[in-house]
């Protein structure tokens, strides 16, 4: 496979499910994000990682948690979560942090439907 | 703070047609602008971006957009429009610190045969 692979494609969960969205990518990026896209809301900024470090926590509450155990893979943790919280959630990866120049690359998405 | 207003949510046009997306941004210094599409079901795919240089980019798919710092603006520009572009449009801004973009709400094109 290449580029930003996002697995599962498609998410129904209860509000006291637990579940995990994983994304890979194959590219040899040192950098991972999750966004939240939400209906009639721009993209937001969850998480950054660069080099399995978490640099950025946006103000996203805790029933979503990161984990990112190697460069190549980032999991969004979820549990308890609320109706809102219904959307389709990017992960992205960027061959370096700290060039504002570099490109991300997203993935197709993952539909998560809480209900 | 910086900010990403793409003034235009929907916007149809026919087959063959020109278009153009507006795009106006707010940022301090030298902006790092980008235009993104994404299909329906599918991730965001980058049109084109803008660093420096020359204020007239070429992206892919025939895609251009010119930066004006005098009016804050990218513009995304194609023209001849092929049933195929119909997707939604985003434009984002590299914003300081660290690679972190910020985008606009998105522009949803439609193109009537």
């Amino acid at each position: 496979e290449t580029g930003v692979t996002q697995t599962p494609r498609h998410l129904v969960m209860g509000m006291t499910n637990k579940k995990s969205l994983k994304c890979e990518q194959h590219l040899g990026h040192n950098a991972m994000y999750w966004y939240k896209q939400s209906a009639k809301k721009p993209l937001e900024l969850m998480f950054v990682y660069s080099l399995e470090e978490r640099v950025e926590n946006n103000s996203v509450p805790s029933r979503f948690s990161p984990e990112c155990p190697n460069s190549s893979h980032l999991f969004l943790h979820l549990h308890t979560l609320q109706p809102e919280d219904s959307a389709l959630y990017l992960c992205a990866s960027s061959q370096e942090l700290s060039a504002r120049t570099d490109t991300q690359y997203f993935g197709p998405g993952t539909r998560l439907t809480v209900l | 703070a910086q900010s990403v207003t793409q003034p235009d949510i929907h916007i149809t046009v026919s087959e063959g047609a020109s278009l153009e997306l507006r795009c106006n941004y707010s940022y301090g210094a030298t902006p790092y602008l980008f235009w993104y599409v994404q299909s329906p079901g599918q991730g965001l795919q980058l049109l084109l971006k803008y660093f420096s240089g020359d204020t007239l980019v070429q992206g892919i798919k025939g895609f251009e957009a010119e930066f004006k710092r005098s009016q804050s603006s990218f513009n995304l520009r194609k023209p001849s429009v092929h049933w195929s572009d119909a997707a939604e449009y985003f434009c984002a801004v590299g914003a300081s610190g660290y690679n972190k973009l910020i985008f606009g709400a998105g522009t949803r094109l439609a193109v009537h045969p």
